[in-house]
């Protein structure tokens, strides 16, 4: 069965200071993995997905096949990075499977 | 097009008593998206539309549960005989394929 674990449900990090946001997953295939935000009173959206191989606002996440880990991470956190972040993962056409959320809390 | 529309935004009933909600997706997008989430919880799949087509529903989804998609656009999720377990957000999402899922705001439902 596919599972999504994030193991912080809570995160606080100074402004300025290194984010790393947790992310294991149970796969035995080739899944595709992804990373939702939600801000305070806003929808959930994407973030970032593994096979763009981008940053967005700052942020990275690297598929680790080895580990089974996408875990985020971010040089230097903002005060607007605040928000709700989940993990998920897909593998061909089923649907989206979430972690249970981080909550990452920047402190000015 | 502002994205993702649902409605209500809040539902409060009593336990026993049927529900529906509307989802508006995307206008380009062929696949329509229900979950479900409950408080400390990431959001749980419980079915999706392609096209006018329930192509996969969850086990999360009781038989008190039913969804339609009649012309291929908008939603509906039914919620018959509600109890208090059902209380949750319910979020819809679309896409077009397999690309991208954008979210609506969701519906929250609260059973006494």
């Amino acid at each position: 069965a596919q599972r999504v674990t994030q193991p912080e449900k809570l995160l606080s990090v100074f402004k300025g200071a290194p984010v790393e946001l947790k992310c294991n997953y149970s796969y035995s295939g080739s899944p595709e993995l992804f990373w939702y935000v939600q801000y305070s009173r806003q929808r959930l959206q994407l973030l970032l997905r593994h096979i763009s191989r981008e940053s967005i606002k700052g942020f990275t996440a690297d598929l680790n096949k080895g580990e089974t880990s996408f875990h985020l991470k971010k040089p230097f956190a903002q005060e607007e990075d605040s928000a709700m972040y989940y993990c998920a993962l897909r593998s061909g056409n089923t649907p989206l499977v979430f972690g249970k959320g981080t909550r990452l809390s920047v402190i000015a | 097009d502002t994205g993702v529309s649902q409605n209500p935004r809040h539902k409060i009933t009593k336990r026993g008593q049927n529900v529906t909600f509307r989802c508006d997706p995307i206008s380009e997008h062929n696949r329509l998206y229900w979950y479900r989430q409950t408080l400390g919880q990431g959001p749980e799949f419980l079915t999706y539309f392609q096209n006018e087509a329930q192509l996969e529903k969850s086990r999360l989804l009781s038989d008190r549960f039913s969804a339609e998609r009649p012309k291929g656009s908008f939603s509906t999720l039914e919620i018959q005989r509600t109890e208090q377990g059902d209380s949750a957000m319910y979020l819809c999402a679309s896409s077009w394929g397999m690309d991208t899922q954008y979210f609506g705001p969701g519906t929250r439902l609260t059973v006494l």
